[in-house]
C-alpha cells in the first residue's frame, strides 16, 4: 500500500462545476497536509495546507481533513479551464520537520 | 524576487560522469530539500536540510550527496550517475522550521543519463 493515495485520473469536469479530489494516507501520526498544483512542465506550487480536522477555505479552494478515516481532499469551485493540472497531495508527519511523503497526483481538466 | 535558482535546467551526460545540480534561494530560509520526480511515482524527497551543516537523507539518498555549507545552497551531487537517476530533480525551500511542507520550488532540472 502507498503512503499517500490519490487517484491518477483524468478527473474531467465542466467549467463552472465542483471539482473534487481525494486522497488517503497510511500513517494515522500524520499531522500536517498540503496541497500543490503542478501545470504541465512546470513545478509544483502550494495552494492550501491544513493541519485540523474539518473544513479550511481559501477563495474557491477548500480543504476538507478527517483524521479519523485519514482522508484529506480538495474541493474547487466554479472551476476553471485555468485549474486544469495536476493536484499533488502530500502528508507530513509527527512534528512537521519529518519527510513529507506525496502522492502520485490526479490530473484535473476542466472543458469549456 | 524571491526564488529558487537550479542549474542546470537541461542536462544529458553519460554513466559515471561525475555532476553538480546547483541550488540557491534568496529568502533566507533554513528548511531546503531536493526531490526527483518521475512518472507514476510523484515526488521523492532525496534529502532535506534543516540549516547550515545539517543535512538528513530522504526516501531515495542512494547515489547521490548533498553539503550545505551556506544557507542559500543545496547543491545535489551524483557522483557516478547511472541511468536510473535518469529523472526530473526539484530543489525546494521553506521558511517555516515546522510543518516545512509549506514549500517553494525551483523551476526543475532534467537530467538524463545515457
Amino acid at each position: 500500500q502507498k503512503e499517500v493515495e490519490q487517484n491518477s485520473g483524468p478527473l474531467s469536469v465542466p467549467e463552472g462545476a465542483i471539482a473534487s479530489l481525494n486522497c488517503t494516507y497510511s500513517d494515522r501520526g500524520s499531522q500536517s497536509f498540503f496541497w500543490y498544483r503542478q501545470y504541465s512542465g512546470k513545478s509544483p506550487e502550494l495552494i492550501m495546507f491544513i493541519y485540523s480536522n474539518g473544513d479550511k477555505e481559501d477563495g474557491r479552494f477548500t480543504a476538507q481533513l478527517n483524521k479519523a478515516s485519514q482522508y484529506v481532499s480538495l474541493l474547487i469551485r466554479d472551476s476553471q479551464p485555468s485549474d486544469s493540472a495536476t493536484y499533488l497531495c502530500a502528508v507530513q508527519s509527527k512534528g512537521g520537520y519529518n519527510k513529507l511523503i506525496f502522492g502520485a497526483g490526479t490530473r484535473l481538466a476542466v472543458h469549456p | 524576487e524571491a526564488q529558487v535558482t537550479q542549474n542546470p535546467r537541461y542536462l544529458i551526460t553519460v554513466t559515471g560522469k561525475k555532476l553538480t545540480v546547483t541550488c540557491s534561494q534568496n529568502m533566507n530560509h533554513e528548511y531546503m530539500s531536493w526531490y526527483r520526480q518521475d512518472p507514476g511515482l510523484g515526488l521523492r524527497q532525496i534529502y532535506y536540510s534543516m540549516n547550515v551543516e545539517v543535512t538528513d537523507k530522504g526516501d531515495v539518498p542512494e547515489g547521490y550527496k548533498v553539503s550545505r555549507k551556506e544557507k542559500r545552497n543545496f547543491p545535489l551531487i551524483l557522483e557516478s550517475p547511472s541511468p536510473n537517476q535518469t529523472s526530473l530533480y526539484f530543489c525546494a525551500s521553506s521558511s517555516r522550521q515546522i510543518n516545512t511542507g509549506e514549500l517553494f520550488f525551483g523551476e526543475g532540472s532534467r537530467l538524463t543519463v545515457l
